[in-house]
């Protein structure tokens, strides 16, 4: 059975302090792909990244930054001085080879204060 | 490139009527899904078709019923609306492993009230 666990359901920071989301999945499948989507105010799910487990490699984009161990099982997601439009619920996800169906986490909410 | 289209965006509904949520997607995606969103309990799957005539239950499946007559279109119908299925539900659609995993697409969701 595939899981995703985001143990942090709420986190409170100022602006311009860094913030990591963890993730931490389970799964038997050998090959299977993880994702982060962001959900703001307004309702609607933003992709973030998706990253196939065979490629360890971290990923940057801007003010982002993912850790992916498989080691751990974990798929982490950084925030580096953090923005008030950042404040959104964060949703960690995970498909496999053996399915299309995509698994959720219970998310996180961020909320970056002025 | 309308994407996923969902509708209505928001609906009231009394005790034991019924609805159809409709969703259409003009992406050729063979996979089309349907999750519930509940506050604490993130997104969670209700049925999903990996192509036209296919569709299976997933996590929560009671209460829902789907049909999948071509690509594009993947209904979602509550045969007697309950106060518990008061949530947001969001429609999905991907490539299938096989077309290569790409992203999935998310519509912008559907808020129903039951009373």
């Amino acid at each position: 059975a595939q899981k995703v666990t985001q143990a942090q359901t709420e986190i409170s920071v100022v602006e311009k302090e860094d913030v990591t989301l963890d993730c931490v999945y389970e799964t038997r499948d050998t090959t299977y792909y993880l994702f982060w989507y962001k959900q703001p105010p307004s309702g609607e799910l933003v992709f973030l990244i998706r990253r196939n487990s065979f490629d360890e490699q971290n990923e940057i984009s801007g003010r982002y930054s993912w850790n992916f161990q498989k080691s751990t099982s974990s798929f982490n997601f950084t925030i580096t001085a953090s923005q008030v439009v950042d404040s959104a619920v964060y949703f960690c996800a995970l498909s496999g080879e053996n399915t299309d169906k995509l698994i959720f986490g219970t998310g996180t909410r961020l909320q970056v204060f002025p | 490139n309308a994407g996923v289209t969902q509708t209505p965006k928001f609906q009231v509904l009394k005790t034991g009527q019924s609805m159809t949520l409709q969703c259409a997607q003009d992406m050729n995606h063979e996979y089309m899904s349907w999750y519930r969103q509940d506050p604490g309990m993130g997104l969670r799957l209700i049925h999903y078709s990996v192509g036209a005539g296919i569709t299976d239950q997933g996590e929560v499946p009671n209460g829902y019923n789907v049909s999948r007559s071509t690509t594009e279109d993947f209904p979602l119908r509550l045969l007697s609306a309950a106060p518990s299925q008061t949530s947001v539900y969001f429609c999905a659609s991907s490539l299938l492993i096989g077309q290569g995993r790409g992203g999935y697409t998310f519509g912008s969701g559907t808020r129903l009230t039951v009373v």
